[in-house]
């Protein structure tokens, strides 16, 4: 299995914020990364695929950059319904996932 | 619009067999990957297994002695049963589709179903 290890595990922050989410892969995996959004109580949403595609109807604070083994996320200007977990997922092997950044307000 | 919904019980008893379906409409399951993920609470994913090509499936190494995942595309219709479960078997299940040729993303999910295993 390849590994996926986020960090940091939570931050605060404020709106209005530049917020960083990094992961890093225990091997290489190319470009194959894709980030969610999960809000309490609901399924995961998709935000970004192939580590810097945004997905259809995303708003583009939310960007994704990377290759290789590390990757990042970022959401430029925080609005109040970003705050949420995010997670990253690699798909060079079978689905793996990182562990989660809870985004909470400072 | 792709929607999924998954049903079954909300609680099953050690060492029983988990069950669960996953109803599928705006798409048809002959195309693409269908995925089982679950979260135990307050943890993060896990990929448990997909089904694609008219039957071919593949499991997580980590839970492959115990899972199967079926189809039945008569009804749109996938399903998960999870063997001699235990406690650490709780978690909300959600069924996603997979977008199965590079890069694989899981762009639509089910609202998920939480199940409990307790006696």
């Amino acid at each position: 299995d390849i590994q996926m290890t986020q960090s940091p595990s939570s931050l605060s922050a404020s709106v209005g914020d530049r917020v960083t989410i990094t992961c890093r892969a225990s091997q290489s995996i190319s470009n194959y990364l894709n980030w969610y959004q999960q809000k309490p109580g609901k399924a995961p949403k998709l935000l970004i695929y192939a580590a810097s595609s945004l997905q259809s109807d995303v708003p583009s604070r939310f960007s994704g950059s990377g290759s290789g083994t590390d990757f990042t996320l970022t959401i430029t200007s925080l609005l109040p319904e970003d705050f949420a977990i995010y997670f990253c997922q690699q798909s060079y092997s079978t689905p793996t996932f990182g562990g989660g950044t809870k985004v909470v307000i400072k | 619009q792709v929607q999924l919904q998954e049903s079954g019980p909300g609680l099953v008893k050690p060492s029983e067999t988990l069950s669960l379906t996953c109803t599928v409409s705006g798409a048809s399951i002959n195309t693409y990957y269908w995925s089982w993920i679950r979260q135990p609470p307050g943890k993060g994913l896990e990929w448990i297994g997909y089904i694609f090509y008219s039957g071919s499936t593949n499991y997580n190494p980590s839970l492959r002695s115990r899972v199967t995942i079926s189809e039945d595309t008569s009804q749109n219709q996938f399903s998960l049963r999870l063997r001699s479960v235990t406690a650490a078997d709780t978690a909300m299940y959600y069924c996603a589709r997979y977008s199965g040729t590079l890069p694989g993303f899981f762009d639509y999910w089910g609202q998920g179903t939480l199940v409990t295993v307790s006696s």
